[in-house]
C-alpha cells in the first residue's frame, strides 16, 4: 500500500497563476483533509471531505478550491496564487472506524513557491 | 476558539534521558488525542493515540491523558539522537477533525 500519495512535490508559481494539488489515498478512508504548514503556526485546515460527496471549509479556507472526486482522491485548486499562499501543503486521511475513526495519515507534502 | 498550546522548545536532553513533552488544550469535549513526530523536511507520522485518562505505553514511548486537568504528555525514555524531532500534539476538534499545536522541538545529544 502507498498510503497517501501527493502530487507534485514541488511547484513555483508566479502571481496569478492557477494549480491543482492532487491528492490520493489506498487506504480506504471515508475522510480526507488539507493543511497548510507555515513556520512557527503549525498545521491549519484549508479543506476536509467527511465522506466522498462532501466538502467543508477549515479554518483558513479563502484563496482555495477543492474537489473530492472519488472515494480516494481529493484535490486542492489555487486559482490565483498569491505570495501568502507560500507554504507547504499536506493532504491526510482518515476513517477506519472505532476508536481510529479520527487518527489521521499524512501524504509526503508538496513545498510550494509563489514569486 | 478551540486551542492546542505546546511549547516551542527547543527542548535539549542528553543521549540516554527521558524526554517530557507537554501539551493543553481547550476544548473540555474532546475524546481523542494523538501525538505525532515530524523530521525536517518531512511530513508527520502518527506515533501514539490515547482516548481514556491514565497512561498508555508503547515501547519507549508513554502517552498519559488528564482531561480533568486538559493535559496531554508524551515521555519518550532512552532518548536516542533519532529521537531528534517536532513532536506535534493533535486533540479531536469536532466533526472528523483534529486542532494541532504548534510543536515543540525536541534536541537530543550525544
Amino acid at each position: 500500500n502507498a498510503g497517501v500519495t501527493q502530487t507534485p512535490k514541488f511547484q513555483v508559481l508566479k502571481t496569478g497563476q492557477s494549480m491543482t494539488l492532487q491528492c490520493a489515498q489506498d487506504m480506504n478512508h471515508n475522510s480526507m483533509y488539507w493543511y497548510r504548514q507555515d513556520p512557527g503556526m503549525g498545521l491549519r485546515l484549508i479543506y476536509y471531505s467527511a465522506s466522498e460527496g462532501t466538502t467543508d471549509k477549515g479554518e483558513v479556507p479563502n484563496g482555495y478550491n477543492v474537489s473530492r472526486l472519488n472515494k480516494r482522491e481529493f484535490s486542492l485548486r489555487l486559482e490565483s496564487a498569491a505570495p501568502s499562499q507560500t507554504s507547504v501543503y499536506f493532504c491526510a486521511s482518515s476513517g477506519l472506524g472505532g476508536n481510529s475513526y479520527n487518527e489521521q495519515f499524512f501524504g509526503p507534502g508538496t513545498r510550494l513557491t509563489v514569486l | 476558539q478551540k486551542e492546542v498550546e505546546q511549547n516551542s522548545g527547543p527542548l535539549s536532553v542528553p543521549e540516554g534521558a527521558i524526554a517530557s513533552l507537554n501539551c493543553t488544550y481547550s476544548d473540555r469535549g474532546s475524546q481523542s488525542f494523538f501525538w505525532y513526530r515530524q523530521y525536517s523536511g518531512k511530513s508527520p507520522e502518527l506515533i501514539m493515540s490515547i482516548y481514556s485518562n491514565g497512561d498508555k505505553e508503547d515501547g519507549r514511548f508513554t502517552a498519559q491523558l488528564n482531561k480533568a486537568s486538559q493535559y496531554v504528555s508524551l515521555l519518550i525514555r532512552d532518548s536516542q539522537p533519532s529521537d531528534s524531532a517536532t513532536y506535534l500534539c493533535a486533540v479531536s476538534g469536532g466533526y472528523n477533525k483534529l486542532i494541532f499545536g504548534a510543536g515543540t522541538r525536541l534536541a537530543v545529544h550525544p
